[in-house]
C-alpha cells in the first residue's frame, strides 16, 4: 500500500518559522510536492522536489531526502493568511499521478 | 487564462438520484484528474485521463461511479445511483505534461455534493 504521514495540526505564532514534516512509503517515487488549501478553497501548488536538497520559493522552502523517504515544508515570517491546510503529495509515475497525505492544518496565533 | 472550471459548485440531491459533475480543464492541458475530498479519507484520486483517454481508474470506488472525457475541453463524473456516503467535495484538476518534468496540477473550485 501507499502511505504518507504528516502531523494533523501545527500551531505557530505570526512572524515565526514553522516546519511541516512528511514521511512516505509508496510503490513509486518521482518527487514530492506540497499544496496549500484554505478552508472552502481548492488546493494550490506550492513546491516540488525531485532531488535531495532544499528548494526555496520566497518565504516557503521545501526539503527532500529520498534515502530517508522524508521531506518537509518550511514557512518563514508567518502571516495570518498562511493559516491553511498543507498537503504533501508523492508523484508516483511519469504521468504525474500523485497521492496526497491527509494534510496538516496550520493555525497561526497573533 | 481561465482556470479549471467545475459545475455545479453545489449539488444537493436525494439518495438514488443520478448526479453528473462537469469539468472544463485549462486549454492546452493534456492531463485531467478527478479527486474526492472528505474529512475521513482526505484527498483521493479517483481517475485520470491523458489526451482524453482514461489511464488509471483504480481509485473509482464502485461501479456506480463513471467518468468520461469526450473531448479535450470537457469531462464528466457520474454517480448512479447516488448514496449518502458519496457526499464529499469533488475536485477536477488539469496539468500539462512536459518531457517527464513535474508540472503542477491546477485545481478547480470543486463541487460540494450532498446526498440526502
Amino acid at each position: 500500500g501507499q502511505s504518507l504521514e504528516q502531523p494533523s495540526e501545527v500551531t505557530a505564532v505570526e512572524g515565526a518559522i514553522v516546519q511541516i514534516n512528511c514521511t512516505y512509503q509508496t510503490s513509486g517515487f518521482y518527487g514530492l510536492s506540497w499544496y496549500q488549501q484554505h478552508d472552502g478553497g481548492a488546493p494550490t501548488f506550492l513546491s516540488y522536489n525531485a532531488l535531495d536538497g532544499l528548494e526555496e520559493t520566497g518565504r516557503f522552502s521545501s526539503f527532500l531526502s529520498r534515502s530517508d523517504s522524508y521531506g518537509y515544508l518550511l514557512l518563514q515570517e508567518l502571516q495570518m493568511k498562511d493559516s491553511a491546510s498543507y498537503f504533501c503529495a508523492v508523484r508516483l509515475n511519469r504521468d504525474d499521478k500523485i497521492i496526497f497525505g491527509k494534510g496538516t492544518r496550520l493555525h497561526i496565533l497573533p | 487564462d481561465a482556470g479549471v472550471i467545475q459545475s455545479p459548485r453545489h449539488e444537493v440531491t436525494e439518495m438514488g438520484q443520478e448526479v453528473t459533475l462537469r469539468c472544463k480543464p485549462i486549454s492546452g492541458h493534456d492531463y485531467l484528474f478527478w479527486y474526492r475530498q472528505t474529512m475521513m479519507r482526505g484527498l483521493e484520486l479517483l481517475i485520470y485521463f491523458n489526451n482524453n483517454v482514461p489511464i488509471d481508474d483504480s481509485g473509482m470506488p464502485e461501479d456506480r461511479f463513471s467518468a468520461k472525457m469526450p473531448n479535450a475541453s470537457f469531462s464528466t463524473l457520474k454517480i448512479q445511483p447516488s448514496e449518502p456516503r458519496d457526499s464529499a467535495v469533488y475536485f477536477c484538476a488539469s496539468s500539462l505534461h512536459r518531457g517527464g518534468r513535474n508540472q503542477p496540477q491546477h485545481f478547480g473550485d470543486g463541487t460540494r455534493l450532498s446526498i440526502l
